[in-house]
């Protein structure tokens, strides 16, 4: 069965440094998606993205973060600055399509850890 | 904003005992979804109700959505240890956005 994978599972990095999570969606989707969830919290939404820009974005999703598809099949998550925060775990999650009616997979996720 | 509400927080049961989770949302839904996440592990889609008081099952779960669109509950007979984990509802923002709205979710702890 497809699956969204991401890579690497756990990030440690110093406040202030700049980390890129990386996602492979499951190929045939066109819609992609980030959200974060801080320990023992809900999921946020961040982010999605269709046809290679933004669709819609939350607040948390301020100018240190940025997305991205690079090439055909890698969809990452850039964060410029991190702050201790930002310290959750983030999943990239995907759909066939953008409207509310098709279920997101979602990745194992990538924690994140900033000291 | 819209707020999307979950309760209980925790549940403890005894394996066999039923469990119910509430979800109430502040503005009226297209759809609800509801998902698993097993402790450390991903949220995994299991079911989507759209049509207003739509109820479906899943072997022993059972999934109600409320007359206005507005509130949700999953139901759980005779829990087993494979149950464990933690439940989400999540609403999407409008009938045109992927953006989903996840309640705090309810953790489900089954003693054996």
């Amino acid at each position: 069965e497809p699956e969204v994978t991401q890579t690497p599972s756990h990030q440690v990095t110093q406040m202030g440094q700049e980390v890129i999570l990386r996602c492979v969606p499951i190929s045939n989707h066109l819609y992609f998606y980030w959200y974060r969830q801080i320990l023992g919290q809900k999921v946020e939404f961040l982010v999605s993205f269709y046809n290679n820009e933004i669709s819609e974005k939350s607040e948390i999703f301020d100018d240190q973060f940025s997305v991205e598809r690079p090439d055909g099949s890698n969809f990452t998550l850039k964060i410029r600055s991190t702050k201790l925060e930002d310290s959750a775990m983030y999943f990239c999650a995907s759909s066939i399509a953008g409207i509310s009616y098709n279920e997101q997979f979602f990745g194992p996720g990538t924690r994140l850890t900033v000291l | 904003g819209q707020q999307v509400m979950q309760i209980p927080q925790y549940q403890h049961v005894q394996e066999g005992e039923d469990f119910t989770t509430y979800c109430n949302s502040s503005t009226t839904l297209s759809n609800i979804q509801w998902y698993k996440q097993r402790p450390g592990g991903h949220p995994v889609f299991l079911i989507q109700l759209v049509k207003s008081g739509e109820v479906k099952k899943q072997k022993r779960l059972t999934f109600q959505f409320g007359e206005a669109k507005k509130n949700s509950s999953l139901h759980i007979t005779a829990t087993q240890t494979t149950d464990v984990g933690t439940y989400f509802c999540a609403g999407p923002r409008s009938s045109n956005t992927g953006k989903l709205i996840f309640g705090q979710g309810t953790t489900l702890q089954v003693k054996p």
